[in-house]
C-alpha cells in the first residue's frame, strides 16, 4: 500500500515564526500536492509538484512556499506564520499520468497558530 | 474556472437508513470523477468514474455517472455509524495534475 507520511499530527506556532510541514510519500510518485481544509472551504490547492524541483501554484500559494529536493519528500513552508494559517493541511501523492488522478493522502498536520 | 459542487453539506440519518449524495461539475476537458471518504485525518479512496451509467460498487456503497447532465451520486445502503465521514467527490480540471474538490458532506450516521 501507498504510504504517505506527515511528519506532524499536531502543531502549535506563534505568529512570525516560520514553520516546516514535511511530507514523505514511498511509492515513488512524480506527483505531490499540498492541501488546506477549512470548515465550509473544502480543500484547496497550495501548491504542487510533478517533478524534483519543480513547483506549480496552486489556488491559494499566497504565504506559503515549497520545496522538491528528492522525489519522495515534498515540504510546505510557511515563511512568516500568521492567524489565518491555522488550519488542516493534507499532503497527498499520485503517479503522473494523464488517466490516473487518484490521490493518496497522509494523515494530516493541525497547525495552530497562535 | 472549474467546479464541483456537493449537496447536501451535511446530513444526519439513523442506522439503517439509504443515503444518496450528490455531486455536480462543470469541468473542462472532464476524464473522471473521484469520490472520497474522510473519517479523521486522511481521504481515503473509494470510487472513480470514466463511463456514464456504469454503477461502481463496494459492499454497501456504490456510484454512477451520467455525464449528459454533469452529475454523480453516492449511494450507501443500511448505513451503519461507521459511515459517519466527510464524503468528499472531485474531478480533473483542465491540468492534468490536480484534483478540484467539492466541500463535502459531513453524514452522521446515529444508532
Amino acid at each position: 500500500d501507498v504510504k504517505v507520511t506527515q511528519s506532524s499530527r499536531y502543531l502549535v506556532k506563534r505568529t512570525g515564526e516560520k514553520v516546516f510541514l514535511e511530507c514523505v510519500q514511498d511509492m515513488d510518485h512524480e506527483n505531490m500536492f499540498w492541501y488546506r481544509q477549512d470548515p465550509g472551504l473544502g480543500l484547496r490547492l497550495i501548491y504542487f509538484s510533478y517533478d524534483v524541483k519543480m513547483k506549480e501554484k496552486g489556488d491559494i500559494p499566497e504565504g506559503y512556499s515549497v520545496s522538491r529536493e528528492k522525489k519522495e519528500r515534498f515540504s510546505l513552508i510557511l515563511e512568516s506564520a500568521s492567524t489565518n494559517q491555522t488550519s488542516m493541511y493534507l499532503c497527498a501523492s499520485s503517479l503522473w499520468s494523464g488517466t490516473n488522478e487518484k490521490l493518496f493522502f497522509g494523515s494530516g498536520t493541525q497547525l495552530s497558530v497562535l | 474556472e472549474d467546479k464541483v459542487v456537493q449537496s447536501p453539506l451535511s446530513l444526519v440519518v439513523h442506522e439503517g437508513d439509504t443515503v444518496t449524495l450528490n455531486c455536480s461539475y462543470e469541468v473542462t476537458n472532464f476524464r473522471s470523477l473521484l469520490w472520497y471518504k474522510q473519517e479523521k485525518k486522511a481521504p481515503t479512496f473509494l470510487f472513480m468514474l470514466t463511463s456514464s451509467g456504469i454503477e461502481k460498487k463496494s459492499g454497501r456503497l456504490s456510484s454512477i455517472l451520467d455525464k449528459k447532465e454533469l452529475f454523480s451520486i453516492l449511494n450507501i445502503t443500511a448505513t451503519q455509524t461507521g459511515d459517519s465521514a466527510i464524503y468528499l467527490c472531485a474531478s480533473p480540471g483542465a491540468g492534468s495534475y490536480q484534483l478540484t474538490f467539492g466541500k463535502g458532506t459531513k453524514l452522521s450516521v446515529i444508532p
